[in-house]
């Protein structure tokens, strides 16, 4: 499975859109793009994933470079609720084959 | 409700004592894993599954042993316990599907200590 790189650390102002990147640059054709967050020592809690177009649920959008080489997760109003340290990772699918390895994420910080 | 199931959510323990972590899931998914995550190195993969009776080495492997016996239950076997095994381990389960079901559900995690 691709490595991915993700900024340790970042701040959003409570109201704002919080964009955490994530580059994903050996990424093959078969691996999708997920997203966690883990809040405390909770268990990480999935957000949305997507191939190659950028995608949107209730909680997120996905944005996804053409080249698919990085990807950047929008929390549109970010509120206090959503701090807590962010995954990107990258598995193949349909068959959840092989490893999924999470790198250490970035700790979102939304501030009043 | 959909769940994966940790037991127990915390443990101490004394080195070399074998112990067993066990985690059960309900949703008849095929994939299951474990993780450890300690501070400052977010989540490590130790083992995974991808069906019964088929398991292979995640990234930190050394020091566990795990089976898939049946579907719903992937325990780990800590044969011999050391300090550095202590630890906060999770386990997570997905199905063999293309889509938001694909996601990866994650237990409460089970935290060790391992005098």
């Amino acid at each position: 499975d691709a490595k991915t790189t993700q900024p340790p650390s970042m701040d959003c102002a409570e109201g704002r859109a919080a964009n955490l990147p994530c580059n994903h640059s050996t990424i093959s054709g078969n691996e999708y793009v997920y997203w966690y967050r883990q809040i405390h020592s909770q268990g990480p809690q999935y957000i949305i994933h997507g191939l190659k177009n950028n995608e949107t649920n209730e909680m997120a959008s996905l944005i996804i470079t053409e080249d698919r080489k990085s990807s950047t997760l929008i929390l549109p109003h970010a509120t206090l609720r959503d701090t807590a340290v962010y995954y990107c990772i990258v598995r193949v699918i349909p068959y959840n084959a092989g490893k999924s390895t999470f790198g250490d994420g970035t700790t979102l910080t939304v501030k009043p | 409700e959909a769940q994966v199931t940790q037991n127990p959510r915390y443990l101490i323990t004394v080195t070399g004592k074998k112990l067993t972590v066990t985690c059960s899931q309900n949703m008849n998914h095929e994939y299951m894993s474990w993780y450890r995550q300690d501070p400052g190195l977010g989540l490590r993969q130790i083992y995974y599954s991808m069906n019964v009776e088929v398991t292979d080495k995640g990234d930190v492997p050394e020091g566990y042993k795990v089976s898939r016996k049946e579907k719903r239950n992937f325990p780990l076997i800590l044969e011999s316990p050391s300090p550095n095994q202590t630890s906060l381990y999770f386990c997570a389960s997905s199905p063999a599907t293309r889509d938001r079901r694909g996601a990866l559900h994650f237990g409460n995690g089970t935290r060790l200590t391992v005098t």
